[in-house]
Order: C-alpha cells, then sequence, then structure tokens
C-alpha cells in the first residue's frame, strides 16, 4: 500500500519540551511539506522540501525545525520556542513531474500543550 | 499571489448537483485552479485541477470562464458523504498556495 504515515495520531506536550512529528512516504515523491491548522482556519505552511538534503521555511517557519536526510522521511520538530504549538499539523508529499498542485496528504497529528 | 473568495457555506440534498464557486479576481497567467476536500481530522484530499475551460474526472467537474476570475466545482448527485470543506486554491507551484478557511459543504438526506 503507498501513502503517508504520520505518527503519533495524537501527542501532548509540556511547555518548554521539544516533540518531534513523523513523516514517512512509500511514494517515491521528490518534495514534501508541513502544514499547520487551527481550527475552521486553512492550511499555512511551515516547512517545504523539494529534494533530499534540502528545504525551505514556509510562511510560518519560527519555532520549528525539519531535516531530510532521506527520502522517504521528512520530520518536524516542534520546539520550545513555538509560542502556540496547539493544532493540527499534516504533511504531505508531491512527485516531481505532473500535476502542478496534487499533494497527497496524511492522516494528521494532533498536537496539545498541557 | 492570488486570494481567493469562496461561500464560508452552503447546504444541499442528497442527490443534488452543487455547484461551489470561488473568486480569484487577481489570477496571474501561470495559475492553475485546484480544489481540495477535506473531511474533519483528516488530511486534505485533491479533487481536480484546471487552467481554463473544463475539466471533469470520475469525481467532479471544474468551469472555468475565459477570464479566469472565477472558477465552479460541480459535484454530481452528492451524498451524505460528501459533508467535507472544500477548498479552492490558485497558484503554482504548490509551496506558494494560499489556503483559506473554505466551504463548509453539509448534505442532508
Amino acid at each position: 500500500d503507498g501513502g503517508i504515515t504520520q505518527s503519533p495520531k495524537y501527542l501532548f506536550r509540556k511547555e518548554g519540551q521539544n516533540v518531534t512529528l513523523s513523516c514517512e512516504q512509500n511514494l517515491n515523491h521528490d518534495a514534501m511539506y508541513w502544514y499547520r491548522q487551527d481550527p475552521g482556519q486553512g492550511l499555512r505552511l511551515i516547512y517545504y522540501s523539494q529534494i533530499v538534503n534540502d528545504f525551505q521555511k514556509g510562511d510560518i517557519a519560527e519555532g520549528y525545525s525539519v531535516s531530510r536526510e532521506k527520502k522517504e522521511s521528512f520530520p518536524l520538530t516542534v520546539t520550545s520556542a513555538q509560542k502556540n504549538p496547539t493544532a493540527f499539523y499534516l504533511c504531505a508529499s508531491r512527485p516531481g513531474v505532473g500535476s502542478y498542485n496534487e499533494q497527497f496528504f496524511g492522516p494528521g497529528t494532533r498536537l496539545t500543550v498541557l | 499571489l492570488a486570494k481567493t473568495t469562496q461561500p464560508i457555506s452552503m447546504d444541499s440534498y442528497e442527490g443534488q448537483e452543487v455547484n461551489i464557486t470561488c473568486s480569484h479576481n487577481n489570477i496571474a497567467t501561470n495559475d492553475y485552479i485546484t480544489w481540495y476536500q477535506q473531511f474533519p481530522s483528516q488530511g486534505p484530499r485533491f479533487i481536480i485541477q484546471g487552467y481554463k475551460t473544463k475539466v471533469t474526472n470520475e469525481v467532479a467537474s471544474l468551469f472555468i470562464p475565459a477570464d479566469r476570475k472565477s472558477s465552479t466545482l460541480s459535484l454530481p448527485r452528492v451524498s451524505l458523504s460528501d459533508t467535507a470543506v472544500y477548498y479552492c486554491l490558485v497558484g503554482v507551484p504548490s509551496y506558494q498556495l494560499i489556503w483559506g478557511a473554505g466551504t463548509k459543504l453539509i448534505i442532508k438526506p
């Protein structure tokens, strides 16, 4: 089965702690993305990567960090510098060629700061 | 970056055709129009994409007039399972898309 997996589905964090959200894809896609979604809102881009070992900041990168050491994996770390991290986090991927804006999304991780 | 305007919510009934219109007055020459569907607590799902005129797939149709300043997503014979939020996005590439709040579509029996 090809697709994108995110883990965990729910994550609770104490203030001041860093947490890492996992995103794995077996679609052989070049580009990967991280988004944040707040209740009743659209998605906001945190980071994206178009190729292994390269990534770029999106619109709301402050307080987040990523790595792209393997094509299949694009983990997101939410650091203690992120002042309001409670949100729904979505990972997506896109093939390097083909439909310009067709992204494939994972099931999401809901992060709650206690 | 092209900004879109779409209704906040819509209601319809099972078996009806639903049309959701999106306004994008400042669309650029290279921009594509893309629609996604999202169910609660799930990731969005790509529905359809187009540049001009009409595009149809097994799920929906997308109508784009000649001036490209608006587009209409058409869902034929909706069912309860089509209740979701629908996003209209304009632009290219993907990392420059702006996601608004979308249109919350509620299908009634």
